[in-house]
């Protein structure tokens, strides 16, 4: 069990749609990650809030919206993707940006047709 | 840019064989921490090392943290089946426009044959 909850686990989408990814954490944390993961590749950083503030935006397109509507939950906003985004979009939480380990969620594995 | 290398990138070994993965960085780093990913999960925090020369051990797991503050290295004495899945170590820079990002290394996918 993971103390980071995502939903949904699994997103088919086409190209036009738009769709949110969601992820909740309890533990009082005030760092709440994304990251995007490929098959057989490290996972990598897409945004970074810190107390609800984006910290870091890592030259991520604009198809992907991230928003912190408060210190447990952080949202990924999907519009107009592209195949190539097809992959396990990773949420993690840490107590605070930079100096704590990071606590994973499951994932959700994205297909984009 | 910043990197952390990490190899090898795939290791097989017969069942109670040692394992080890390496790690290392171009800049100095204020922490390194190591994860495990199984199969179809997601990663999961092993341990983190922050002080020069450091070496931590959890169980048959033995964690070193190099001088320079550069490099670390994961070593598993006698293998299971249960070691399974990709070790990544993340290090975390201290300076410049970085600062609070964790860099992670590629991962070093090992498999065990019982």
């Amino acid at each position: 069990d993971t103390e980071v909850t995502q939903t949904p686990k699994h997103l088919v989408m086409g190209m036009t749609n738009k769709k949110s990814l969601k992820c909740e954490q309890h533990m009082g944390h005030r760092a709440m990650y994304w990251y995007k993961q490929k098959a057989k590749k490290p996972p990598e950083l897409m945004f970074v809030y810190s107390y609800e503030k984006l910290s870091i935006n890592e030259s991520v397109p604009s198809r992907f919206s991230p928003e912190c509507p408060n210190s447990s939950l952080l949202n990924l906003h999907l519009h107009a993707l592209q195949p190539e985004d097809s992959a396990l979009y990773l949420c993690a939480s840490s107590q605070i940006k930079g100096v704590s380990l990071l606590h994973f969620g499951d994932g959700t594995r994205l297909s984009i047709l | 840019g910043q990197q952390v290398m990490q190899i090898p990138q795939y290791q097989h070994v017969q069942e109670g064989e040692d394992f080890t993965t390496y790690c290392n960085s171009s800049t100095t780093l204020s922490n390194i921490q190591w994860y495990k990913q199984r199969p179809g999960g997601h990663p999961v925090f092993l341990i983190q090392l922050v002080k020069s020369g450091e070496v931590k051990k959890q169980k048959r797991l033995t964690f070193q943290f190099g001088e320079a503050k550069k490099n670390s290295s994961l070593h598993i004495t006698a293998t299971q089946t249960t070691d399974v899945g990709t070790y990544f170590c993340a290090g975390l820079l201290g300076y410049g426009g970085s600062q609070g990002n964790l860099i992670f290394g590629k991962g070093t996918k090992l498999s065990v044959k019982p």
